[in-house]
Parts: C-alpha cells; structure tokens; sequence
C-alpha cells in the first residue's frame, strides 16, 4: 500500500512568519496535487505538479515536486490568517485515476 | 460553477441501523468517490467508481457497499452501522484519464450511537 506521510501535523504560527510542509513517501507517482480544506468544507486543489523538479508559485505558495518523484514541499512566505486550514497532498498513482492523499497537516495563523 | 452535493451535513444512527449517504455531480464526471477522513489519517478511499454499475474497492472497503445506477448519482451503504464507523465522510468526483481535480462535496458528518 502506498502511503504518503506529512509534517508536521500541526502548525501554529504568527501571521507574518514563513512555513514549509513536507510530504514523503517511498513510492513514487505520476503527479502530485495539493488541496486545502476549510472547516465544514471539501478539499478544494491549490496545485497539480506533473514533472520531476517542478517548482509552481501561486502568490505567496511554492510548491515543488521532487526530483525522484517521491516527495513534496508547499512553503508559505508572509503566512496571513487567510492560510489557515488543512493542507492536504495527494500522489497521482500510474495507471488508474485514483488518489493516495497524505495524512494531513492542520496550519493555524494567528493575526 | 462545479457542484458535488450530499444528502445530509450531519446524521446521528444507531449501532445496526443500515445507512444510505448519497452524493450527486452536475459535472458529467466519470469518476466518483467515497472517502473518509479521520484525524491524523487524512483520506482514506472506500470505493471508486468509473463509469455507471462499474466499481472498484479502495483501501477500507470493509463494512460498506456502494451503487451508481446513474451518472451524477453515487451512494455509499453501510449495511449494519457500527461505531467505527463514526467519521466524515467525502464524496469527490472527476473526469476521467490521469492527472485530473477532484472536486468534493462538504461531507457528511456521522455519528453511530
């Protein structure tokens, strides 16, 4: 079973203050997609990386995909209450549609 | 605008009572899912379904049944409610062919007394 680990867990910091979560696995996948979730909400997709290396930035997010395909990082710069909530990442396994999400990292920005 | 609905924000059974959490798309999506999301173990899949009659067990499919007699509707069953099986449960539903979003609903919040 491929698995898909996260940390930290939690994340408690002050507005203003930069963040990185790290998402690890042995596996290696086809793509990887990070999704935010909001109290009372679903996920909703922040990014899909597709390309070994790859560094996507959407606005103060950075994203990047490991060169083996393995692992992901997400780094917030400047983090704003805005922020807060549960960070997902999910690997895109080969040949099949489905997902394997992580285990999840809950972020509170304090103003 | 893209839409996943589920029947029921929250629902409060009985140990033994079979449940029915159903889940609706107005996308024309291929792909539906059934997750659950306990603290600490983010998503796990319970079933995936890709085309109408067609399924696929997930990683925790124990204690559950689905069924997609359409398209945009795919139903998650838990034929004899325990309490394990109290969680959040996601719908998601996508198109088909690899590297797609999923697009989810707001869960359905269950608690088995």
């Amino acid at each position: 079973t491929q698995l898909l680990e996260q940390s930290p867990q939690f994340l408690s910091i002050q507005e203003g203050e930069n963040l990185t979560v790290y998402c690890n696995s042995s596996s290696v996948f086809s793509s990887l997609q990070w999704y935010r979730q909001e109290p009372g909400e679903g996920p909703v997709l922040l990014v899909t990386v597709v390309t070994g290396g790859e560094v996507k930035k959407l606005k103060r997010l950075t994203f990047q995909f490991g060169d083996a395909r393995k692992d992901s990082s997400l780094h917030i710069t400047a983090a704003q209450p805005g922020d807060t909530g549960l960070y997902l990442c999910a690997g895109g396994a080969y040949n099949t549609d489905k997902l394997i999400f992580g285990t999840g990292t809950r972020l509170q920005v304090f103003p | 605008d893209v839409k996943v609905t589920q029947s029921s924000r929250y629902l409060v059974k009985r140990t033994g009572e079979k449940v029915f959490l159903e889940c609706v798309q107005d996308m024309d999506h291929e792909n539906m899912f059934w997750y659950r999301q306990d603290p600490g173990l983010g998503l796990r899949l319970i079933y995936f379904s890709y085309d109408v009659k067609m399924k696929e067990k997930g990683d925790i499919p124990e204690g559950y049944s689905v069924s997609r007699e359409k398209k945009e509707r795919f139903s998650l069953i838990l034929e004899s409610a325990s309490t394990n099986q109290t969680s959040m449960y996601l719908c998601a539903s996508s198109l088909a062919g690899g590297v797609e979003t999923q697009y989810f609903g707001p869960g359905t919040r269950l608690l088995v007394l």
